[in-house]
């Protein structure tokens, strides 16, 4: 079974900086089967890349994703106000379970 | 429009059951492998089943696993969960999320409590 673990647990930075979130599996997952999604408080997550690397539809090009094999990385270039939230990874795709990291809290510094 | 809306949440007590209910709107289900996710109060994301397209293929986590069952009605449109012997760390909202590239559509999510 894979885990994902996600650090840090809490960032705190200001806006217009940049922001780097990590991924760690516990054993190699596919890069073309991992995804990351951002969740702000009461609502439902939201898609933000697909396939490690792949932005979905209407995602600000300020997000983008890389990694492969056991560490993958989210990166939000630029900080805006709206991108304070939690941010997940989940491993998805044809494999038995499809689990989700424990999340990574963005909050304002 | 892509919609998924839940239903069927509520309080039960411990031991209980419920069926969750999820339908579908705006695609054609039946090309889509569906999955619950579920989320406690203050909590992360817990993905908790997933069924293939047709129904045929199934999987859990091990939490849920034996008391859960994921199915699909694709005339219908919609997808379910039963949860049986439900207990307190069952609490949660549950979502629905369609498995496009990623997890790329999700409904608003169905509250389910139990407690005595």
């Amino acid at each position: 079974e894979i885990v994902l673990t996600q650090s840090p647990g809490t960032l705190s930075l200001s806006p217009g900086e940049r922001a780097t979130l990590s991924c760690r599996a516990s054993q190699s997952v596919s890069s073309s089967y991992l995804a990351w999604y951002q969740q702000k408080p009461g609502q439902a997550p939201r898609l933000l890349i697909y396939g490690a690397s792949s932005r979905a539809t209407g995602i600000p090009d300020r997000f983008s994703g890389s990694g492969s094999g056991t560490d993958f990385t989210l990166t939000i270039s630029r900080l805006e106000p709206e991108d304070f939230a939690v941010y997940y990874c989940q491993q998805y795709g044809s494999s038995l379970l499809s689990p989700f990291g424990q999340g990574t809290r963005l909050e304002i510094k | 429009e892509v919609q998924l809306v839940e239903s069927g949440g509520g309080l039960v007590q411990p031991g209980g059951s419920l069926r969750l209910s999820c339908a579908a709107s705006g695609f054609t289900f039946s090309s889509y492998w569906m999955h619950w996710v579920r989320q406690a109060p203050g909590k992360g994301l817990v993905w908790v089943s997933r069924i293939n397209s047709d129904g045929s293929s199934t999987s859990y986590a091990d939490s849920v696993k034996g008391r859960f069952t994921i199915s699909r009605d694709n005339a219908k449109n919609t997808l379910y969960l039963q949860m049986n012997s439900l207990r307190a760390e069952d609490t949660a909202v549950y979502y629905c999320a369609r498995l496009g590239r990623g997890c790329d559509y999700w409904g608003q999510g169905t509250l389910v409590t139990v407690s005595s």
